[in-house]
C-alpha cells in the first residue's frame, strides 16, 4: 500500500523558516517524484514544486523561487519542504504528493501539515 | 501559466440526482492532461478521474469524466451522500500544474 506521511502541525513567527517532511512506503522511492502543494483556506491546491528522488532534480514554482527548498533522501525514503521568510500569507495546509512524471497528475496524497504563521 | 476556471462554484442537489461539475481552460489542454479531485473537510484531495476514460483505484462508475479543448465535464449519476464535497479539475499538459478553485456539491 502507497503511502505518504507528513510531519506534524507547525506554528512560527513571521520571518522564520519551516521545514515539512513525507515519508514514503508502498513504493520505489526514486520511481517517481514528489511534488508540494499549497492549500489556503477555501481556495484550491497551488503547486509548489517538485523533487526527483532519482537524481535530486527539482523545478520550483516561480514566484517562490529563491524561497523554497526540496530535497530528498534516498536513505530514509523522506522528501523535505523547506519555506523560509515566512509571512502571514503563508499560513495554509501544505501537501506533498506523488506523481509518476515531472507534469503528471497527483495519485497518492499525504495528510497535509498546517502551517501556522503569527506573531 | 493555464488558469482553470470551474462553475457552479456550489451545486445544490438530493441524492439520487446527476451532478454536472464544468472546467474552463484558459488555453487548449489535451483531454489525457485533465483529472479530478475529490476533497472531504479535514482530508488530501483524493484522485479520480484521469485522462478520457480512466478511474481512479476504487471510484465507482458513477463518476465519469469528458470534454476537450478548453471545456471538461465531471458527471457524477445517481448521488450518494459519501459524494457531497469539493470536486477540482487539474491540468498537467503545461507547467505549472494548476487547479481550478473547486466546485463544492451539497445536500439541497
Amino acid at each position: 500500500e502507497v503511502k505518504l506521511v507528513q510531519s506534524g502541525a507547525e506554528v512560527k513567527k513571521p520571518g522564520a523558516s519551516v521545514k515539512i517532511s513525507c515519508k514514503v512506503s508502498g513504493y520505489t522511492f526514486p520511481d517517481s517524484y514528489i511534488h508540494w502543494l499549497k492549500q489556503a483556506p477555501g481556495k484550491g491546491p497551488e503547486w509548489m514544486g517538485f523533487v526527483d528522488p532519482d537524481d535530486g532534480e527539482t523545478k520550483i514554482a516561480e514566484k517562490l523561487q529563491g524561497r523554497v527548498t526540496i530535497t530528498a533522501d534516498t536513505s530514509t525514503d523522506t522528501a523535505y519542504l523547506v519555506l523560509s521568510s515566512l509571512t502571514s500569507d503563508d499560513s495554509a495546509v501544505y501537501y506533498c504528493a506523488r506523481g509518476l512524471e515531472q507534469l503528471s497528475r497527483l495519485d497518492y496524497w499525504g495528510q497535509g501539515t498546517q502551517v501556522t504563521v503569527s506573531s | 501559466e493555464i488558469v482553470l476556471t470551474q462553475s457552479p462554484v456550489t451545486l445544490s442537489l438530493s441524492p439520487g440526482e446527476t451532478a454536472t461539475l464544468s472546467c474552463r481552460a484558459s488555453e487548449s489542454v489535451g483531454n489525457s492532461f485533465i483529472v479530478w479531485y475529490q476533497q472531504k473537510p479535514g482530508q488530501a484531495p483524493r484522485l479520480l478521474i484521469y485522462g478520457p476514460f480512466g478511474r481512479a483505484t476504487g471510484i465507482p462508475d458513477r463518476f465519469s469524466g469528458s470534454g476537450s479543448g478548453t471545456d471538461f465535464t465531471l458527471t457524477i449519476s445517481r448521488l450518494e451522500p459519501e459524494d457531497f464535497a469539493v470536486y477540482y479539475c487539474q491540468q498537467f499538459d503545461t507547467s505549472p500544474l494548476t487547479f481550478g478553485q473547486g466546485t463544492r456539491l451539497e445536500i439541497k
